[in-house]
């Protein structure tokens, strides 16, 4: 079963504004990270937040991590067309960072 | 530096035949992974392993097997392909932990589109 629920499942939105996503996971965490993937091609790593943490920022990303609510937010700030592709969350698991369970996805879609 | 690479890209196997998909990597990690991810779904984690001789069984393992001989390469393998298994495959490694001992970040293969007919 998927560890993680992301939210939107899909998101449209014009070159220059922000995107946020949200990911919730159900169990005790060790890490929780960011990947993007485009169409066809591999997962690409985004950012690493370690459950210690609450906030990360990496260029125009910016991650959140609430473990009292167990949920995660990406911002992608002043979008572009570039930064179109799924994104997906996943949680490290607290025995064993290693191994990590991914959510579903959010589609992103950055109009010209 | 290549990174992780899978072979091969694409495959059309029929029902019943069996087949090995395989998986080099040149980062010396320690831990490697093999996903599958069907349309509209996050990956699922097959098979993993934490090095070499040391494999284990992740949330959708029936029908696959893997070993892990080498740090390197980390094949998998179909015993006898169903249609169910039609999907794409990644690969991935990582090193294994921090010294706090924390996750570390995957790299992910181009993936392998595998049909079963």
């Amino acid at each position: 079963s998927q560890q993680g629920e992301e939210d939107p499942q899909a998101l449209s939105i014009q070159e220059g504004e922000n995107a946020t996503m949200n990911c919730s996971y159900k169990t005790s965490i060790n890490n929780l990270q960011w990947y993007r993937q485009n169409s066809g091609r591999g997962l690409v790593h985004l950012i690493l937040i370690r459950s210690n943490e609450r906030e990360k920022h990496s260029g125009r990303l910016r991650v959140t991590l609430d473990t009292s609510k167990k949920s995660s937010s990406l911002l992608i700030t002043a979008s572009r067309a570039a930064d179109t592709a799924s994104y997906f969350c996943a949680t490290g698991e607290e025995t064993s960072g290693s191994r990590l369970t991914f959510g579903e996805g959010t589609q992103l879609t950055v109009n010209p | 530096n290549a990174g992780v690479t899978q072979t091969p890209k694409f495959q059309v196997l029929k029902t019943g035949q069996s087949m090995t998909l395989q998986c080099a990597q040149d980062m010396n990690h320690e831990y490697m992974s093999w996903y599958r991810q069907d349309p509209g779904m996050g990956l699922r984690l097959i098979h993993y392993s934490v090095g070499a001789g040391i494999t284990d069984q992740g949330e959708v393992p029936n029908g696959y097997n893997v070993s892990r001989s080498t740090t390197e390469d980390f094949p998998l393998r179909l015993l006898s392909a169903a249609p169910s298994q039609t999907s794409v495959y990644f690969c991935a490694s990582s090193q294994r932990r921090d010294r706090w001992g924390g996750g570390k970040p995957q790299h992910f293969g181009d993936g392998t589109r595998l049909s079963i007919l």
